[in-house]
């Protein structure tokens, strides 16, 4: 079957970094992305990874390596309003997202 | 009205009643998606529609009937729901179903209480 796995929860102080695990098993792959969802909100997309590497964006970035069914979502120089939960999501051979049950990512002051 | 647009936010149901929800997108995209979050839970995809057409329909019970009249509107009928019915139900849409990095974008949602 297919599978995504990512932490349930995870702590992290203002200011300070922190990495978003998932690791994945899917029939194909076309790709992996990260969302981000606040609470009563819609996900929000913060990055696609179809290749090897890391890809930055600003105070975030996402890795990626497809020989390990592995990425992480680094997120640095933390502000509260990070405070969210962080979705991994893959595109299976079908072009279909194949979800994770997301991160609750907790800042603390 | 920009991105994708979800009505009502909030609706409470009896499970003999009939309610539909509605979404529309103003993206200019071709495949729109519904999907059921429930707390603690993946995402699951319910219902796809490319073009018009359903292209994915993930064994959801036929209590849930979708009809996508056009491109940019998506309407999920729903009628004798069951209790464990009650989640956040998320319309999505794409510029197309497939492709690489084809980023979906996201309504705000439906969240529905079956009583």
């Amino acid at each position: 079957g297919q599978n995504i796995d990512q932490p349930t929860e995870m702590t992290a102080t203002e200011g300070a970094i922190v990495q978003i695990n998932c690791t994945y098993q899917t029939s194909g792959f076309n790709g992996l992305f990260w969302y981000q969802q606040h609470a009563g909100e819609a996900p929000t997309f913060l990055s696609y990874n179809v290749l090897d590497g890391l890809e930055e964006k600003g105070r975030f970035s996402s890795f990626l390596s497809r020989s390990k069914g592995y990425s992480y979502l680094l997120l640095k120089e933390l502000q509260m309003k990070d405070s969210a939960s962080y979705l991994c999501a893959v595109s299976d051979s079908n072009y279909q997202l194949i979800w994770g049950a997301g991160t609750k990512l907790i800042i603390k002051p | 009205e920009t991105g994708v647009t979800q009505t009502p936010r909030h609706l409470v149901m009896g499970m003999t009643n009939k309610k539909s929800l509605k979404c529309e997108q103003h993206l200019g995209h071709n495949a729109m998606y519904w999907y059921k979050q429930s707390a603690k839970k993946p995402l699951e995809l319910m219902f796809v529609y490319n073009f018009k057409e359903q292209t994915e329909n993930n064994s959801v019970p036929s209590r849930f009937s979708p009809e996508c009249p056009n491109s940019s509107h998506l309407f999920l009928h729903l009628h004798t729901l069951q209790p464990e019915d009650s989640a956040l139900y998320l319309c999505a849409s794409s510029q197309d179903e497939s492709g690489s990095g084809n980023e979906q974008f996201f309504g705000p949602g439906t969240r529905l209480t079956v009583l």
